[in-house]
């Protein structure tokens, strides 16, 4: 298993403005998640980011707007950037241990636009 | 690319009576299968998950799952329920992609259990 932490736990923000947050691992790992999951919704998934490479983002999803960053195996940031109210969510890091397919979570960052 | 689909996007139930949470999988060859579950403000713990094996799984806080290849089902159940079972349930499939998986999410069914 794998211990995830994220930072800000909630934050609330200016419209026009970017948030990074952070995602830090206890152990190294191969394959890090951005997921967002909005009011009363399911958990879509943003982007996959691997040490050494740029992220690979879904459908719908562009780097200007959710720029990731991936320094290392125990650690990833995601910026949103220019932030509306529209991007109010529950953003959540997750990981992936290549020969374990479950995946583990952090608690998330509440993120509230105003 | 897998996808999995949860019929119900709300279920109540009263307490002490069983229940069954539906979710059906994208066919595939092999597939990976998961419940999570999310009580009101608090993040993701796994149910349980089906991998390969026996197609009865058992999870915690006494659900469970049963994998049925024919009808590409993967539905949860519990014999009795609690009102401390209210939350949000998430059916979930892992998708292979070059160095591992990622996971894909259901649309969520809430789970209201009713003194």
């Amino acid at each position: 298993s794998a211990v995830i932490s994220q930072k800000p736990s909630r934050d609330i923000c200016q419209r026009g403005t970017s948030l990074t947050i952070q995602c830090q691992v206890d152990s190294q790992v191969t394959m890090m998640f951005w997921y967002r999951q909005q009011p009363g919704q399911s958990l879509t998934l943003i982007a996959t980011a691997n040490q050494g490479s740029e992220a690979t983002y879904e459908s719908g999803f562009v780097i200007d707007k959710f720029p990731i960053s991936r320094p290392n195996l125990t650690f990833s940031t995601l910026t949103v950037s220019n932030m509306s109210p529209e991007d109010s969510s529950i953003y959540l890091c997750s990981v992936g241990m290549e020969m374990n397919t479950e995946a583990f979570f952090g608690q998330g960052t509440r993120l509230t636009v105003v | 690319a897998q996808s999995v689909t949860q019929l119900d996007s709300q279920v109540p139930v009263f307490e002490e009576a069983p229940v069954e949470l539906r979710c059906n999988y994208s066919s595939s060859v092999s597939v990976y299968l998961f419940w999570y579950v999310q009580y009101p403000n608090q993040g993701l713990q796994l149910l349980l998950k089906y991998l390969s094996g026996s197609t009865l799984v058992k999870g915690i806080n006494g659900f469970e799952a049963e994998f049925n290849k024919s009808q590409t089902s993967f539905h949860l159940r519990k014999p009795s329920v609690h009102i401390s079972d209210t939350a949000e349930y998430f059916c979930a499939v892992s998708d292979r992609i070059t160095g591992g998986f990622k996971t894909i999410f259901g649309a969520g069914t809430r789970l209201f259990v009713k003194a």
